[in-house]
Protein backbone atom coordinates (compact mmCIF):
# COMPACT_ATOMS: atom_id res chain seq x y z
CA UNK A 1 0.00 0.00 0.00
CA UNK A 2 3.01 2.24 0.01
CA UNK A 3 2.32 5.48 -1.69
CA UNK A 4 6.14 6.18 -2.67
CA UNK A 5 8.08 3.60 -4.13
CA UNK A 6 11.61 3.78 -5.46
CA UNK A 7 13.75 1.67 -7.14
CA UNK A 8 16.65 0.25 -6.97
CA UNK A 9 16.42 0.24 -3.20
CA UNK A 10 20.50 -0.40 -3.11
CA UNK A 11 23.37 0.36 -6.22
CA UNK A 12 26.64 0.22 -6.49
CA UNK A 13 27.93 2.01 -9.52
CA UNK A 14 31.30 2.80 -11.11
CA UNK A 15 32.63 6.15 -11.51
CA UNK A 16 31.97 7.47 -14.81
CA UNK A 17 28.91 5.21 -14.89
CA UNK A 18 25.27 6.30 -15.62
CA UNK A 19 23.03 5.81 -13.00
CA UNK A 20 18.88 6.25 -12.99
CA UNK A 21 17.02 5.92 -9.90
CA UNK A 22 13.32 5.84 -10.08
CA UNK A 23 10.12 6.72 -8.34
CA UNK A 24 6.67 5.87 -8.27
CA UNK A 25 3.95 7.56 -6.90
CA UNK A 26 0.04 6.62 -6.66
CA UNK A 27 -0.80 9.86 -4.26
CA UNK A 28 -2.26 11.28 -7.42
CA UNK A 29 0.31 14.35 -6.29
CA UNK A 30 0.96 16.67 -8.49
CA UNK A 31 4.61 17.62 -7.23
CA UNK A 32 7.20 15.54 -6.78
CA UNK A 33 10.71 16.35 -5.56
CA UNK A 34 14.45 14.91 -5.35
CA UNK A 35 16.72 14.87 -1.90
CA UNK A 36 20.07 13.38 -0.76
CA UNK A 37 20.86 13.03 2.30
CA UNK A 38 24.41 13.40 4.03
CA UNK A 39 25.41 13.21 7.32
CA UNK A 40 25.31 16.77 8.87
CA UNK A 41 23.34 18.29 5.87
CA UNK A 42 19.64 16.85 6.55
CA UNK A 43 18.08 16.67 3.44
CA UNK A 44 18.86 18.53 0.52
CA UNK A 45 17.12 19.16 -2.53
CA UNK A 46 18.27 18.25 -5.94
CA UNK A 47 15.34 18.49 -8.50
CA UNK A 48 11.78 18.66 -8.27
CA UNK A 49 8.80 18.91 -11.19
CA UNK A 50 5.07 20.17 -10.60
CA UNK A 51 3.72 17.77 -13.28
CA UNK A 52 4.39 15.36 -16.41
CA UNK A 53 6.88 17.19 -18.47
CA UNK A 54 8.14 19.46 -15.95
CA UNK A 55 11.50 19.34 -13.56
CA UNK A 56 12.91 22.40 -11.96
CA UNK A 57 16.26 22.66 -9.94
CA UNK A 58 16.54 22.64 -6.33
CA UNK A 59 19.48 23.76 -4.47
CA UNK A 60 21.79 21.40 -5.32
CA UNK A 61 21.35 20.18 -9.07
CA UNK A 62 24.95 19.86 -10.53
CA UNK A 63 25.90 16.49 -12.22
CA UNK A 64 22.18 15.37 -11.83
CA UNK A 65 19.37 15.35 -14.66
CA UNK A 66 15.74 14.78 -13.71
CA UNK A 67 12.70 13.27 -15.20
CA UNK A 68 9.23 13.53 -15.25
CA UNK A 69 7.31 11.78 -17.99
CA UNK A 70 4.30 11.16 -15.98
CA UNK A 71 2.07 12.11 -13.44
CA UNK A 72 3.42 8.68 -11.26
CA UNK A 73 7.08 8.63 -12.20
CA UNK A 74 10.17 11.04 -11.26
CA UNK A 75 13.50 9.66 -12.44
CA UNK A 76 17.23 10.99 -11.17
CA UNK A 77 19.81 10.39 -13.74
CA UNK A 78 23.60 10.89 -12.90
CA UNK A 79 25.08 10.89 -16.29
CA UNK A 80 28.56 10.74 -15.02
CA UNK A 81 28.92 9.07 -11.55
CA UNK A 82 31.66 10.35 -9.12
CA UNK A 83 32.20 9.45 -5.54
CA UNK A 84 31.27 12.80 -4.18
CA UNK A 85 27.48 11.45 -5.20
CA UNK A 86 27.78 8.48 -2.85
CA UNK A 87 24.67 8.75 -0.57
CA UNK A 88 21.25 8.62 0.34
CA UNK A 89 18.46 9.70 -2.11
CA UNK A 90 14.53 10.09 -0.85
CA UNK A 91 12.10 10.98 -3.28
CA UNK A 92 8.97 12.41 -2.01
CA UNK A 93 5.54 13.40 -3.16
CA UNK A 94 2.89 16.40 -1.85
CA UNK A 95 0.82 18.92 -3.12
CA UNK A 96 0.87 22.69 -1.80
CA UNK A 97 0.94 23.51 0.83
CA UNK A 98 0.85 20.77 2.48
CA UNK A 99 3.07 17.64 3.65
CA UNK A 100 4.99 15.58 1.68
CA UNK A 101 5.44 11.86 1.24
CA UNK A 102 8.78 10.54 1.40
CA UNK A 103 9.51 7.41 -0.51
CA UNK A 104 12.00 4.81 1.67
CA UNK A 105 15.12 5.64 -0.01
CA UNK A 106 18.52 4.76 -2.33
CA UNK A 107 21.44 4.38 -0.70
CA UNK A 108 23.70 4.70 -3.73
CA UNK A 109 26.99 4.48 -3.42
CA UNK A 110 29.90 5.21 -6.28
CA UNK A 111 33.10 3.39 -6.48
CA UNK B 1 16.96 33.15 1.85
CA UNK B 2 14.99 30.63 3.88
CA UNK B 3 17.21 28.74 6.45
CA UNK B 4 15.84 26.18 9.35
CA UNK B 5 18.27 25.43 12.16
CA UNK B 6 18.24 22.88 14.94
CA UNK B 7 20.88 23.67 17.50
CA UNK B 8 20.06 20.16 19.37
CA UNK B 9 22.37 17.43 17.73
CA UNK B 10 21.35 14.43 20.32
CA UNK B 11 19.14 13.92 23.56
CA UNK B 12 18.63 11.69 25.75
CA UNK B 13 15.54 11.44 27.92
CA UNK B 14 13.45 8.86 29.83
CA UNK B 15 11.26 6.33 28.83
CA UNK B 16 7.50 8.11 30.05
CA UNK B 17 9.34 11.95 30.52
CA UNK B 18 8.15 14.93 27.94
CA UNK B 19 10.94 16.19 25.61
CA UNK B 20 11.00 18.96 24.05
CA UNK B 21 13.20 19.50 20.87
CA UNK B 22 14.06 23.26 19.76
CA UNK B 23 14.03 24.30 15.88
CA UNK B 24 14.23 28.31 14.66
CA UNK B 25 14.11 29.44 11.02
CA UNK B 26 14.52 32.41 9.10
CA UNK B 27 12.07 33.67 6.22
CA UNK B 28 10.65 36.77 4.66
CA UNK B 29 7.75 35.53 3.54
CA UNK B 30 4.53 36.57 5.35
CA UNK B 31 2.96 33.36 5.35
CA UNK B 32 4.78 30.05 5.76
CA UNK B 33 4.57 26.47 6.63
CA UNK B 34 6.47 24.92 9.46
CA UNK B 35 6.83 20.42 9.51
CA UNK B 36 8.11 18.12 11.52
CA UNK B 37 9.71 14.73 10.64
CA UNK B 38 10.84 11.53 11.92
CA UNK B 39 13.09 9.45 10.92
CA UNK B 40 13.32 5.96 12.16
CA UNK B 41 16.28 3.57 12.48
CA UNK B 42 15.15 1.88 9.30
CA UNK B 43 15.34 4.99 7.15
CA UNK B 44 11.96 5.81 6.90
CA UNK B 45 10.51 9.37 7.40
CA UNK B 46 7.26 9.88 8.52
CA UNK B 47 5.14 13.31 8.25
CA UNK B 48 4.45 13.68 11.76
CA UNK B 49 2.72 17.53 12.33
CA UNK B 50 2.30 20.79 10.85
CA UNK B 51 1.65 24.50 12.02
CA UNK B 52 0.55 27.37 9.13
CA UNK B 53 2.15 30.96 10.25
CA UNK B 54 -1.21 32.39 9.88
CA UNK B 55 -2.97 30.06 12.91
CA UNK B 56 -2.27 31.45 16.34
CA UNK B 57 -3.06 28.09 18.15
CA UNK B 58 -0.37 25.29 18.65
CA UNK B 59 -1.34 22.08 16.38
CA UNK B 60 -1.41 18.74 18.78
CA UNK B 61 -1.60 15.50 17.37
CA UNK B 62 -1.25 12.57 19.80
CA UNK B 63 1.10 12.88 21.78
CA UNK B 64 2.82 15.30 19.39
CA UNK B 65 2.24 19.51 20.68
CA UNK B 66 4.00 21.87 18.57
CA UNK B 67 5.47 25.64 20.85
CA UNK B 68 5.26 28.03 18.10
CA UNK B 69 6.33 31.38 18.99
CA UNK B 70 6.12 33.63 15.87
CA UNK B 71 8.03 36.61 17.55
CA UNK B 72 10.88 34.30 17.88
CA UNK B 73 10.93 32.37 14.52
CA UNK B 74 10.43 29.00 16.44
CA UNK B 75 8.81 25.78 16.33
CA UNK B 76 9.66 23.47 19.05
CA UNK B 77 8.24 20.17 19.24
CA UNK B 78 7.27 18.61 22.45
CA UNK B 79 6.38 14.79 23.05
CA UNK B 80 4.85 13.90 26.54
CA UNK B 81 5.37 10.26 27.79
CA UNK B 82 7.96 9.29 25.57
CA UNK B 83 8.06 5.71 24.34
CA UNK B 84 11.20 3.51 23.27
CA UNK B 85 9.99 3.77 19.54
CA UNK B 86 10.11 7.52 19.92
CA UNK B 87 13.38 7.00 19.64
CA UNK B 88 14.45 8.49 16.13
CA UNK B 89 15.84 11.22 14.39
CA UNK B 90 13.51 14.34 14.18
CA UNK B 91 13.48 17.13 11.28
CA UNK B 92 12.26 20.19 11.48
CA UNK B 93 11.32 21.80 7.72
CA UNK B 94 9.70 25.07 6.77
CA UNK B 95 8.12 25.92 3.37
CA UNK B 96 7.44 29.27 2.24
CA UNK B 97 5.58 31.43 0.08
CA UNK B 98 7.77 29.49 -3.02
CA UNK B 99 5.64 26.75 -4.43
CA UNK B 100 6.36 23.26 -2.88
CA UNK B 101 10.16 23.66 -1.36
CA UNK B 102 10.89 22.55 2.37
CA UNK B 103 14.03 23.56 3.61
CA UNK B 104 15.24 21.32 6.45
CA UNK B 105 17.04 21.35 9.55
CA UNK B 106 20.05 19.37 9.96
CA UNK B 107 18.32 17.13 12.87
CA UNK B 108 18.31 15.91 16.12
CA UNK B 109 18.63 12.61 17.75
CA UNK B 110 16.21 11.44 20.10
CA UNK B 111 17.41 8.51 22.63
CA UNK B 112 14.64 7.37 24.70
CA UNK B 113 16.04 5.23 27.86
CA UNK B 114 13.94 2.38 29.56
Amino acid sequence: EAAVTQSPRNKVAVTGGKVTLSCNQTNNHNNMYWYRQDTGHGLRLIHYSYGAGSTEKGDIPDGYKASRPSQENFSLILELATPSQTSVYFCASGDNPYEQYFGPGTRLTVL
Amino acid sequence: AQKVTQTQTSISVMEKTTVTMDCVYETQDSSYFLFWYKQTASGEIVFLIRQDSYKKENATVGHYSLNFQKPKSSIGLIITATQIEDSAVYFCAMRGSALGRLHFGAGTQLIVIP
